[in-house]
């Protein structure tokens, strides 16, 4: 079973729209880490989350991350093609003895239409 | 400032062949881990070097090696190439090895075909 579960699978939405990807947890997260990926292409660096009720925005994204850290979405304002790509949400995971393993989401496919 | 470079970028292979996929991290990152991402799914976790060591592995047969060099490059290497190895690898780099990760820099990936 997936550990980090993300919502929805895909996302078409016309140029403009609001629009909310969420990424959630049956275990508490020790860092929670958002980031986009052009198709076929490397991971870039969005948002780190660690705090039970913190919220960070950059630009047009802002993505917040519930008390209990097991939850997170990333909401994006008006969206324009360039917000195009996928959305990977990433998180620290304790394993044992204070160690943890870094996952990812299995990812948010987005559109925006022109 | 170089990001995380990864090289080839694009290669096929065989199955059955060996195949050896090279990494240099973000200048000034020390630990490097390997990622492996098939279509349409999220990266899963084969390993994480730091001091020349494999700290941490994922779960990926012993086909799956890994390499540091003393200037933190590393190199991924996977040996009797089965079909279900064709994936994008991803290379993240980090500075420090810690209990807990932080943010990774990614490379821009190697996209292997096993034919």
């Amino acid at each position: 079973s997936q550990e980090l579960e993300q919502s929805p699978q895909s996302l078409i939405v016309q140029e403009g729209k609001n629009l909310t990807i969420n990424c959630t947890s049956s275990k508490t997260l020790y860092g929670l880490y958002w980031y986009k990926q052009k198709y076929g292409e490397g991971l870039i660096f969005l948002m780190m989350l660690q705090k039970g009720g913190e919220e960070k925005s950059h630009e047009k994204i802002t993505a917040k991350l519930d008390e209990k850290k097991q939850q997170s979405s990333l909401h994006i304002t008006a969206s324009q093609p360039s917000h195009a790509g996928i959305y990977l949400c990433g998180a620290d995971i304790p394993v044992f003895s204070g160690t943890y393993k870094y996952i990812f989401g299995t990812g948010t496919r987005l559109k925006v239409l022109a | 400032d170089a990001g995380v470079t990864q090289s080839p970028t694009h290669l096929i292979k065989t199955r059955g062949q060996q195949v050896t996929l090279r990494c240099s991290p973000k200048s000034g990152h020390d630990t490097v881990s390997w990622y492996q991402q098939a279509l349409g799914q999220g990266p899963q976790f084969i390993f994480q070097y730091y001091e020349e060591e494999e700290r941490q592995r994922g779960n990926f047969p012993d086909r799956f090696s890994g390499h540091q060099f003393p200037n933190y490059s590393s190199e991924l290497n996977v040996n009797a190439l089965l079909l279900g190895d064709s994936a994008l690898y991803l290379c993240a780099s980090s500075f420090g090895f810690r209990l807990n990760t932080g943010e990774l820099f990614f490379g821009e990936g190697s996209r292997l075909t096993v034919l």
